[in-house]
């Protein structure tokens, strides 16, 4: 099972849809979680900050749920310029080892707004 | 702030070549990252630093070197580059409340 599994898509919705986005993790001590959006050819930039009681800004609203070990994106009113592919992070928590913070990246979900 | 810059933007190398990247970050951040991330997988970490003197291995480590001298450089080597280098790298410094990682705009390297 990989680390952090994500759906690669490609998920093509309308303007003005709502899309989610599901992520997977394996390690259940994981203590930190994001998403980033990479653009085609650039690179990773952070999207939001995942918090244990999930968290919202703007149209996006992040949800993570320890239970059953799954991190999920919510895009509200998409957008023509949310077009981008998404990845899950996670930065697991080793017991007993020093956290480096060596992040465990998905290999990301992409959406495709049209007109 | 310019953040986390990266030098060469692009670059072609024949086999058996050598050549460094540079990274360099202004946000006095202590940890840096190098990944490289390829055509239908995820980033993968070549080597890391957690400080100023020291580095430490990754995923991928073969075939790289690294040198963190300064606390806002991390170079990046290849010693002897072979076509399954061929790739796009980034660099990455960490800071934030939740130990965001804020990435360089990348290095496109052909080895051909």
């Amino acid at each position: 099972r990989k680390e952090v599994e994500q759906d690669p898509g490609p998920f093509n919705v309308p303007e003005g849809a709502t899309v989610a986005f599901n992520c997977t993790y394996s390690n259940s001590a994981s203590q930190s979680f994001f998403w980033y959006r990479q653009d085609c050819r650039k690179e990773p930039k952070l999207l939001m900050s995942v918090y244990s009681s999930g968290n919202e800004d703007g149209r996006f609203t992040a949800q993570l749920n320890r239970a059953s070990q799954y991190i999920s994106l919510l895009i509200r009113d998409s957008k023509l310029s949310d077009s981008a592919t998404y990845l899950c992070v996670v930065n697991p928590f080793i017991v007993g080892s020093s956290n480096t913070g060596k992040l465990i990246f998905g290999q990301g979900t992409t959406l495709q707004v049209k007109p | 702030n310019a953040g986390v810059t990266q030098t060469p933007k692009f670059r072609v190398l024949k086999t058996g070549q050598s050549m460094t990247l540079l990274c360099a970050q202004d946000m006095n951040h202590e940890y840096m990252y190098w990944y490289r991330q390829d055509p239908g997988m995820g980033l993968r970490l070549i080597h890391y630093s957690v400080g100023e003197g020291t580095t430490a291995k990754g995923e991928v480590p073969d075939g790289y070197n690294v040198s963190r001298l300064k606390k806002q450089n991390f170079l990046l080597g290849l010693e002897s580059a072979a076509p399954s280098q061929t790739s796009v790298y980034f660099c990455a410094s960490e800071g934030g409340s939740y130990n965001e990682q804020f990435f360089g705009p990348g290095t496109r390297l052909t080895v051909l």
